[in-house]
């Protein structure tokens, strides 16, 4: 079945360091990609998403591209602040599957320090 | 705020005891999911509702959980005797249909502890 594979963590950075999260996956279909943030006592918040190969996603300085060659969406940022201390989960959705679900990676707990 | 909400945000209960939980999704998604989260990982897929039809559960979806939507608006969750195991965070989230079908808004989850 369809799967997420993301690096482990923790991964703690100082402030303005580049942050590279691994995300890999597994799909039937042709899936569409995403990462969530989640900070502490709080939901999961979409960060950014990709539709087909090549596609970039990008938000609040974060990025990834969908390497459908690689079946690979690691998550980059060039200059992590503070701020960015959360849980980041990759995720995939397999239209194969007709429900649109979910897939979760395990989660990346990011620290960042002053 | 027109976001999914949730309630309760927090339930603690006894070993045996039924919970219920409600969802409510952002008005025009005719698409609602529910997903738990275990401590540590990331959350996995329980049950999912287009309108008012119940079309897949999870295996992780034992007889004693049991999940509606009448007339297609809000949801509840529902488990019966309760165990230990059970103790996770509950999250709804919702979607339209068609090309929008892929993104899912999350609302801020139940967190459930079974003592």
């Amino acid at each position: 079945g369809d799967s997420v594979t993301q690096m482990e963590g923790p991964v703690t950075l100082s402030e303005e360091a580049f942050l590279t999260i691994n995300c890999t996956y597994t799909a039937t279909g042709y899936p569409s990609l995403f990462w969530y943030v989640q900070y502490p006592g709080e939901g999961l918040q979409l960060l950014l998403k990709a539709t087909k190969a090549d596609d970039k996603g990008s938000n609040k300085g974060f990025e990834a591209t969908y390497r459908k060659e690689t079946t690979s969406f690691h998550l980059e940022k060039g200059s992590v602040q503070v701020s960015d201390s959360a849980v980041y989960f990759c995720a995939l959705s397999d239209p194969a599957s007709g429900t649109y679900k979910y897939i979760f990676g395990t989660g990346t707990r990011l620290k960042v320090l002053a | 705020d027109t976001g999914v909400s949730q309630d309760p945000r927090h339930k603690i209960t006894k070993r045996g005891q039924n919970v219920t939980f409600r969802c409510d999704p952002i008005s025009e998604h005719n698409r609602l999911y529910w997903y738990r989260q275990t401590l540590g990982q990331g959350p996995e897929f329980l049950t999912y509702f287009q309108n008012e039809a119940q079309l897949e559960k999870s295996r992780l979806l034992s007889d004693r959980f049991s999940a509606e939507r009448p007339k297609g608006s809000f949801s509840t969750l529902e488990i019966q005797r309760t165990e230990q195991g059970d103790s996770a965070m509950y999250l709804c989230a919702s979607s339209l249909t068609g090309l929008a079908a892929n993104e899912q808004f999350f609302g801020p989850g139940t967190r459930l502890t079974v003592l």
